[in-house]
């Protein structure tokens, strides 16, 4: 069975542009949770979502925005891209809010 | 606000030894501990979890303690081999907070041949 993909696996953007990552979660699990991790930390929460609500979210600015569609996939925005939003953007799946959650391998964005 | 930290950023041991990586966490309403393995390129991977109201769990080659009156949380490798070295994070969470995890900082094993 596939695991949690995401797309695009690397992505480069100057400051100021907008950005939107894609997540498919694990066939059958209904839940997305969204987390940055800046290099050489641990991954920091900034969404979840569970059959299309938002369930939560983490300390992050309003450019930060995602959705889930009816097939439980889901995107992540950002808008007015800063340097310091450089950074692996990890997606998580789990069938319901409070279960185990699986990762993706992310998407590493750079923004010069 | 409350997060979860860890004492030693990189941790070496032998092929064969057994490795103890440690995490501190400082909210007492967190219910349930995870760890995660990660290596390069790759997300986090489940390994094991506990929830508060037990002390001691035991996976294939691997036991978490917890130690709710100092808040600390312990992962316990044995006989570690060379696939086991990455970062590893602990993670909290409590029930109010649905899938909303709180990281560590991470600890890097290195298991030397």
């Amino acid at each position: 069975d596939a695991g949690v993909t995401q797309s695009p696996t690397h992505l480069i953007k100057t400051r100021g542009q907008h950005v939107t990552l894609r997540c498919s979660p694990i066939s059958g699990h209904k839940s997305v949770s969204w987390y940055q991790q800046v290099l050489g930390q641990g991954p920091q929460f900034i969404f979840q979502y569970y059959e299309k609500e938002e369930r939560g979210r983490g300390n992050f600015p309003d450019r930060f925005s995602a959705r889930q569609f009816p097939n439980y996939s889901s995107e992540l925005n950002v808008n007015a891209l800063l340097l310091g939003d450089s950074a692996l953007y990890l997606c998580a799946s789990s069938y319901r809010v409070s279960n185990e959650q699986f990762f993706g391998p992310g998407t590493r964005l750079t923004v010069l | 606000g409350e997060s979860v930290g860890l004492h030693l950023p990189t941790l070496s041991v032998q092929e064969g030894d057994n490795s103890i990586i440690n995490c501190a966490y400082s909210n007492s309403a967190s219910d349930y501990f995870i760890w995660y393995k990660q290596e390069s390129g790759k997300g986090p991977q489940f390994i094991i979890d506990i929830r508060s109201n037990m002390d001691k769990r035991q996976g294939q080659r691997v036991t978490v303690l917890l130690n709710k009156t100092v808040k600390h949380l312990s992962l316990q490798i044995a006989a570690t081999q060379p696939g086991d070295s990455a970062v590893y994070f602990c993670a909290e969470n409590y029930n109010n907070a649905g899938n909303m995890l709180t990281f560590g900082g991470g600890t890097r094993l290195m298991v030397k041949p």
